[in-house]
């Protein structure tokens, strides 16, 4: 089956405290590739990163940094030094080729950060 | 990268009706995708808009009641068609541009349906 798990269906945080939404994914394929959006209350939804299955290398960015482990199947997503715009619905999602170039989305983590 | 936009970007619509959304990039791209999201939901899969055939419906979906054209590699269209109320949702529009293996998003067209 493929499948993108975010077990994690809110989350509340006081500003300045680190936060990592959780992700775990399934695909039979060998190919794929995960991401993670963000939806503001506004509803657009922005690109924040995309990893494909060979590259495991954990990246950091600002205040964002990501760990891909494939022996656990996981894409989990920190942020440091939370601020009240972090406030969003983030969503992380997989993208594969079997049966069809499709992506599926998790359910989404919203995540308050409270001044 | 790929620029999309969507219109109508809401609509308030009777029941019965239909409502066709449309879907512009900016450059032409591998492949466009329908998704709709219920409130407070994730995002579903609708179909797959295929350039000059059609769409690949994701179970649940059916043309009858969501047809989509995709005349060129630019543009589409979404139509809900004999609307409900459990249609109210946001409905966007995707594209992925193969070469740098990135999935854009339109901002979305906002239907309630009354």
């Amino acid at each position: 089956a493929q499948k993108v798990t975010q077990a994690q269906t809110e989350i509340s945080v006081v500003e300045k405290e680190d936060v990592t939404l959780d992700c775990v994914y399934e695909t039979r394929d060998t190919t794929y590739y995960l991401f993670w959006y963000k939806q503001p209350p506004s509803g657009e939804l922005v690109f924040l990163i995309r990893r494909n299955s060979f590259d495991e290398q954990n990246e950091i960015s600002g205040r964002y940094s990501w760990n891909f482990q494939k022996s656990t199947s996981s894409f989990n997503f920190t942020i440091t030094a939370s601020q009240v715009v972090d406030s969003a619905v983030y969503f992380c999602a997989l993208t594969f080729n079997t049966g069809g170039f499709k992506t599926i989305f998790g359910a989404g983590t919203r995540l308050f950060v409270k001044a | 990268s790929a620029v999309i936009s969507q219109k109508p970007s809401r609509d308030i619509c009777q029941r019965g009706t239909s409502l066709t959304i449309q879907c512009q990039v900016d450059s032409q791209v591998t492949m466009m995708f329908w998704y709709r999201q219920q409130p407070g939901q994730s995002l579903t899969l609708i179909a797959t808009a295929n350039q000059g055939s059609e769409a690949t419906y994701e179970s649940g979906f059916v043309i009858d009641k969501f047809p989509i054209s995709r005349p060129n590699l630019t543009f589409s269209t979404l139509t809900v068609s004999n609307m409900s109320p459990e249609d109210s949702s946001i409905y966007l529009c995707s594209a992925w541009t193969g070469g740098s293996y990135e999935q854009y998003f339109g901002p979305g067209t906002r239907l309630t349906v009354t």
